[in-house]
């Protein structure tokens, strides 16, 4: 079946940098993505959402840029701290689909060199 | 309560062992979901529900596998004959929204059969 992708299995950052994180998505119907962020052993942690009507959303440091053209998300963290080294997860469904659940893709970790 | 709560936090089974696995969503969600993590990579949607109706079980490897959410009752899902390849982090997560929107996750159940 379709399936959500990372170009960048791992990414290395200088502390204070800026890090950004690219997903490519395949199914073309899929118009809510979700940001995750999963800590070594802990579950993910919601970091950010957007939905297809929309092609950027900011938060607190992060920022999502979505381009339906090309099908592809990306996470952008803004002066990159030690705290955030984890493996990202992007994550899509299609909003008001009949299935709820996520499909994620397979992860980018992230290293920030102090 | 405030976070998605599970239980336990570690699991290990016999192959052909029965496992039990507890979840508690955020209190005023009405929507849970079941993933599978294995090798700290990609997550399996496994099953979901709105409040104690099943809403999507695609996922779900029927003949060894079932769950239930129970009004006033922490969510289960049931492993009849644990396997080897069972092994895994099993994840709940909760909503408030309908259609699987802001998915929150629990810390995860690990599960180790032998």
């Amino acid at each position: 079946g379709e399936s959500v992708g990372l170009h960048l299995p791992t990414l290395s950052v200088q502390e204070g940098d800026n890090s950004i994180i690219n997903c490519a998505y395949s199914n073309s119907a899929s118009d809510y993505f979700i940001w995750y962020k999963q800590e070594s052993g802990k579950g993910p942690q919601f970091i950010i959402d957007i939905r297809s009507n929309m092609d950027k959303r900011q938060g607190q440091r992060v920022t999502v840029l979505l381009n339906k053209t090309v099908k592809h998300l990306s996470l952008q963290i803004a002066a990159t701290q030690p705290g955030d080294s984890a493996v990202y997860f992007c994550a899509e469904k299609e909003y008001g689909g009949s299935q709820g659940n996520l499909i994620f893709g397979k992860g980018t970790k992230l290293s920030v060199k102090p | 309560g405030e976070e998605v709560a599970q239980t336990p936090k570690h699991l290990v089974r016999g192959e052909g062992q029965k496992a039990k696995l507890y979840c508690a969503p955020i209190k005023g969600h009405s929507y849970v979901f079941w993933y599978q993590q294995v090798l700290k990579n990609e997550f399996k949607f496994l099953i979901s529900f709105q409040n104690e109706n099943v809403f999507d079980e695609t996922g779900m490897p029927k003949e060894r596998f079932s769950a239930k959410c129970l009004p006033n009752s922490p969510c289960s899902l049931e492993i009849q004959a644990t396997k080897l390849e069972d092994s895994a982090v099993y994840f709940c997560a909760s909503s408030s929204l309908a259609g699987g929107l802001e998915q929150f996750f629990g810390p995860g159940t690990r599960l180790t059969v032998l």
